[in-house]
């Protein structure tokens, strides 16, 4: 199984901020995805990382709100833009085992914002 | 209906005791099905595969009845360490893979 690491694994920020979360993957990945999930509630999915081109957003997500990059096949950015209380939960990356169709996902980052 | 639907618990189970857990999913192109298991305040963590025609992992065992769409994950002799939340999860054949908002297990001493 791939190694996912994420940073920060936490911050406190404040309304009107944005904050930028890193996803590092050790080993070269076809797939990668952006989750949250708030407080008690299930995971969904943000978006598709794509290499090279731009992300693949789910219902209810927009770029200008969560801009992604992917530069290679091994990292990828997920920003929260102008963050208000509603963006505090946990922040998830999500990769695709190579050889397998399951999925792996980082430690996550914890975010509240007040 | 919901693509995925999962009784919440929790499940309040003596330790030793054996404990299933069905899930029914609405997308009948669905693919592949997983198990995870998700500590709180932790990512979800692949607990095993689900093929068509069962597969077991020590104590755990997991079923699939694509007619009905439901999948079943049984744990036997539970221990203290089961305590978790179990997210049933099948995968669509654009990669996307769906989570319910999983069933939630205490082992009791």
């Amino acid at each position: 199984s791939a190694v996912i690491s994420q940073k920060p694994s936490r911050d406190i920020c404040q309304r009107g901020t944005s904050l930028t979360i890193q996803c590092q993957v050790d080993s070269q990945v076809t797939m990668m995805f952006w989750y949250r999930q708030q407080p008690g509630q299930s995971l969904t999915l943000i978006a598709t990382a794509n290499q090279g081109s731009e992300a693949t957003y789910e219902s209810g997500f927009v770029i200008d709100k969560f801009p992604i990059s992917r530069p290679n096949l091994t990292f990828s950015t997920l920003t929260v833009s102008n963050m208000s209380p509603e963006d505090s939960s946990i922040y998830l990356c999500s990769v695709e085992g190579v050889s397998t169709d399951t999925q792996y996902f980082g430690p996550g980052t914890r975010l509240t914002v007040l | 209906r919901k693509e995925v639907e999962q009784d919440p618990g929790p499940f309040n189970v003596p330790e030793g005791a054996t404990v299933a857990f069905n899930c029914t999913y609405s997308n009948s192109a669905s693919q592949s099905f997983f198990w995870y298991r998700q500590d709180c305040r932790k990512e979800p963590k692949l607990l095993m595969s689900v093929y068509s025609s069962g597969n077991e992992d020590g104590r755990f065992t997991a079923q699939l009845n694509r007619a009905s769409q439901y999948i079943s994950l049984l744990i036997r002799d539970s221990k203290l360490s089961d305590s978790a939340t179990y997210l049933c999860v099948p995968q669509n054949r654009d990669d996307k893979i769906i989570f319910g908002k999983g069933t939630r297990l205490h082992i009791l001493p």
